[in-house]
């Protein structure tokens, strides 16, 4: 099955600076990466999607890189701001059929004013 | 409110009892998905549906849970026999079948086992 890693599992930025979120997956196969952020004691909420037919997204000051020949994709947040602290989890699916996310473990991105 | 609500938000059991668990997707939406999350991990996909047949079921799922979506609307998950290991969050999420893929999670069952 689909595994996926997520590095780094902490990042501290300064408010006003980017910050980078990297993930590597698998199988070969799949073909949709949502990036999901999740604030204590809440819900996930998806931030981005790309799916393998595209190599990059943007969505005003977030962006999502896919290198299918590497399997990695990584999430750039651009003009960080406080708001943005919370936990990002990466996710893969598609593979074999399966429909079903597999997640990355998630990065604790922290602002710091 | 017209997303994902789940029922109940915590469940405290004792070692042994049976957990049900319910799950109302945004209505016209015909996946729904079971996922469980512990402290400090991502949430790990345990099953999913589309309309009433379940699809998928994660190998990683044991025989005490099991999962229902008789009419193709609301979906339950059963757990039976409890183990403390069964502690944690339980999220359902729902998506369309065509185009948009996006999947909405619920505020979760918070479930622990003592």
């Amino acid at each position: 099955g689909e595994n996926v890693e997520q590095h780094p599992s902490t990042l501290s930025v300064q408010e006003g600076d980017s910050a980078v979120i990297k993930c590597t997956y698998s199988d070969s196969a799949s073909n949709y990466f949502p990036w999901y952020k999740q604030e204590l004691g809440k819900r996930p909420q998806l931030i981005i999607d790309i799916r393998s037919n595209v190599g990059e997204k943007k969505d005003q000051r977030i962006a999502v890189t896919l290198n299918k020949t590497a399997k990695h994709f990584s999430l750039h947040i651009t003009e960080t701001q406080p708001e943005d602290s919370a936990v990002y989890f990466c996710a893969a699916s598609g593979g074999g059929g399966a429909d079903g996310l597999t997640f990355g473990k998630g990065t604790h991105l922290i602002i710091q004013p | 409110d017209t997303g994902v609500s789940q029922d109940p938000r915590h469940k405290i059991t004792k070692r042994g009892q049976n957990v049900t668990f319910r799950c109302d997707p945004i209505s016209e939406h015909n996946r729904l998905y079971w996922y469980r999350q512990t402290l400090g991990q991502g949430p790990e996909f345990l099953t999913y549906f589309q309309n009433e047949a379940q699809l998928e079921k994660s190998r990683l799922l044991s025989d005490r849970f099991s999962a229902e979506r008789p009419k193709g609307s609301f979906s339950t998950l059963e757990i039976q026999r409890t183990e403390q290991g069964d502690s944690a969050m339980y999220l359902c999420a729902s998506s369309l079948v065509v185009g948009n893929t996006e999947a909405f999670f619920g505020q979760g069952t918070r479930l622990t086992v003592v």
